[in-house]
Order: C-alpha cells, then sequence, then structure tokens
C-alpha cells in the first residue's frame, strides 16, 4: 500500500452539484497533485499543490478548485458537476516538487446523474 | 499530435512469452520518463524509472530513445499476473506535471 488514502471511494452527484474529493498524502511527501482518469483514459493531470500553494495546472475549467493544509492533505472541489466530471478521481502524492515517482491512493470513483 | 501516445491494445500473449509496448512523446524537451502498472480498476502503481541507459529490473526493461522520442517496455517470460494495463508518464517541460498516455493493456493467457 502506498500509504495514500481518498475518501468517499464511491458517489453519485446529481448536474449542478458540488462535490468535494478528500486526500491524505503519504508521510514524509509534501506534494499533491490530482488527476480524473475517464474510463478508458489515462490520468489527466487536474492541478499539482506544494506546501499549500498551487504549482501547476492542466486544461481544467475554474469549477475545479482545490485546497492543500499544513499537514499536506488536500482536497479537490468541482462545482456545478456535468455529466462528463464523472470519472475516477486520483490523488498522487510525492516527496518533491519535480519528480515523477507519484503514488496514488485508491481514487474517488464519481458518477454524476 | 498527442503529447503521449500509446497503442491502447489489448496484447494478448501466451505464458513465457516476451512482450513489448512503446510510448512515443512529442516534446523532445521531456527529460524524465516513468512507466507505471494498473490494474482494473485501482490506481495506477510506479513500475520503473526510464533512465537515458535503459534499466532492468527482473523481468522487466525499459529504455528510452531520444532521437525518435518513445520509451519501451520489454516484458520477458510473461506470467498471467502481469496481465494489466500499463501507462507511461512523462514529464511536461517547463512545468511540475506529468502527462500520462492513454495505457496499453496487456493480457497474458495460459
Amino acid at each position: 500500500e502506498t500509504g495514500v488514502t481518498q475518501s468517499p471511494t464511491h458517489l453519485i452527484k446529481t448536474r449542478g452539484q458540488q462535490v468535494t474529493l478528500r486526500c491524505s498524502s503519504q508521510s514524509g511527501h509534501n506534494t499533491v497533485s490530482w488527476y480524473q482518469q475517464a474510463l478508458g483514459q489515462g490520468p489527466q493531470f487536474i492541478f499539482q499543490y506544494y506546501r499549500e500553494e498551487e504549482n501547476g495546472r492542466g486544461n481544467f475549467p475554474p469549477r475545479f478548485s482545490g485546497l492543500q493544509f499544513p499537514n499536506y492533505s488536500s482536497e479537490l472541489n468541482v462545482n456545478a458537476l456535468e455529466l462528463d466530471d464523472s470519472a475516477l478521481y486520483l490523488c498522487a502524492s510525492s516527496f518533491e516538487l519535480a519528480t515523477g515517482e507519484l503514488f496514488f491512493g485508491e481514487g474517488s470513483r464519481l458518477t454524476v446523474l | 499530435r498527442k503529447e503521449v501516445e500509446q497503442d491502447p491494445g489489448p496484447f494478448n500473449v501466451p505464458e513465457g512469452a516476451t512482450v513489448a509496448f512503446n510510448c512515443t512523446y512529442s516534446n523532445s524537451a521531456s527529460q524524465s520518463f516513468f512507466w507505471y502498472r494498473q490494474d482494473c480498476r485501482k490506481e495506477p502503481k510506479l513500475l520503473m524509472s526510464v533512465y537515458s541507459s535503459g534499466n532492468e529490473d527482473g523481468r522487466f526493461t525499459a529504455q528510452l530513445n531520444r532521437a525518435s522520442q518513445y520509451i519501451s517496455l520489454l516484458i520477458r517470460d510473461s506470467k498471467l499476473s502481469d496481465s494489466a494495463t500499463y501507462l507511461c508518464a512523462v514529464n511536461s517541460p517547463g512545468t511540475y506535471k506529468y502527462i500520462f498516455g492513454t495505457g496499453t493493456r496487456l493480457k497474458v493467457l495460459a
């Protein structure tokens, strides 16, 4: 196990609602990245947090936002949910900013109806 | 052209076979490359880094071809347990983000 935990594991929402997903990073890791993985696709980079600051963002609209807390845990918030937001949301922690050695949590599977 | 491309497969191979996957990347300035393994409905797990000189870990060998801008993963003596999707990850130059391919699905058959 990676030591990265995510909650909730599964959730169902309706269009227009808001969702908050949570991630606890592995001990000693100060960087958290969020990815969206649609069925049959590779993970798509949403954004990354390093020491509580957003440090890079992918091609996702502003309704995708996040936070990182002093203990390096993180939240992903999505407002005004759309059907296409249905996906597996993966949190990955790493021990430094530039490394590609990412340790993923089991993900939060979001279904938007 | 996609930034990172992989043949989605599936690659169906018998146990004991040798199989290789490629992953092409579009930005010649990329410097950092990784292979991940993802089992069905599970999270990706780091398999190995890809070094310029190539590297080997047991039955797995990863190589980088900068001239042709691709990385490869070779699996020797395939086991049933190797059945999974193999994702490549490439750094996006000038940023700290990593771009994943769509993955190549491998099925090892008894």
